[in-house]
């Protein structure tokens, strides 16, 4: 079965960009069924859906968060990619990423925690 | 933008109780709306997709009802491994929207 794995800096500072990337384990990120996904969970808090992006790079983004979000995606790695600009507190969150079908989330990474603070 | 609430927030039960969450969307969704599973340090686990199918390997005690703005998630008979926080989550063309998400707590 598929895996996702998270990887990328633990801390970053206020106003920097944070920026993760995600590696899947077969080729199913070439595959056009499927969407790439960005979820994150801030501490008390509920699950935020950030954004996802096709094999053929097709983007949507959350829109109250599209301005500072990029998502992309390199399919000859494996790997699809997050960059969150201008981050404050409030971005502190564990962020999931996950392979969606239609939609439906069935595989997901461990998550990563990521801190903003000074 | 499609928005989702969930009631209630949280609920407390005893082992071998039927528990029933409920999901609203804004607006019609038809069935798609699918429900999770989180525990603290864990990923959220898929439970329930597109309304009413039970995922590969998820107890048939789980199961979830509805189409269109209303859903229902039922647990029928609760066990002491459901302590958790479900949530569910509805999805269109272009977005992803999660619910606030519903704490079951062990009496």
């Amino acid at each position: 079965q598929v895996q996702l794995q998270e990887s990328g800096p633990g801390l970053v500072k206020p106003s920097q960009t944070l920026s993760l990337t995600c590696t899947v384990s077969d080729g199913s990120i070439r595959s056009g069924g499927y969407y790439w996904s960005w979820i994150r969970q801030s501490a008390g808090k509920g699950l935020e859906w950030i954004g996802r992006i096709s094999s053929s790079g097709t983007t949507n983004y959350n829109p109250s968060l599209k301005s500072r979000v990029t998502i992309s995606i390199d399919t000859s790695k494996k790997q699809f990619s997050l960059r969150l600009s201008s981050v404050t507190a409030t971005d502190t969150a564990v962020y999931y990423c996950a392979r969606m079908f239609r939609g439906v989330a069935d595989y997901w990474g461990q998550g990563a925690l990521v801190t903003v603070s000074s | 933008d499609i928005q989702m609430t969930q009631s209630p927030s949280s609920l407390s039960a005893s082992v071998g109780d039927k528990v029933t969450i409920t999901c609203q969307a804004s607006q019609d969704i038809n069935n798609n709306l699918n429900w999770f599973q989180e525990k603290p340090g864990k990923a959220p686990r898929l439970l329930i997709y597109d309304a009413s199918n039970l995922e590969t390997g998820v107890p048939s005690r789980f199961s979830g009802s509805g189409s269109g703005t209303d859903f229902t998630f039922t647990i029928s008979s609760l066990q002491p491994e459901d302590n958790a926080t479900y949530y569910c989550q509805q999805y269109d063309d272009f977005l992803v929207t999660f619910g606030p998400g519903t704490e079951v707590d062990i009496k």
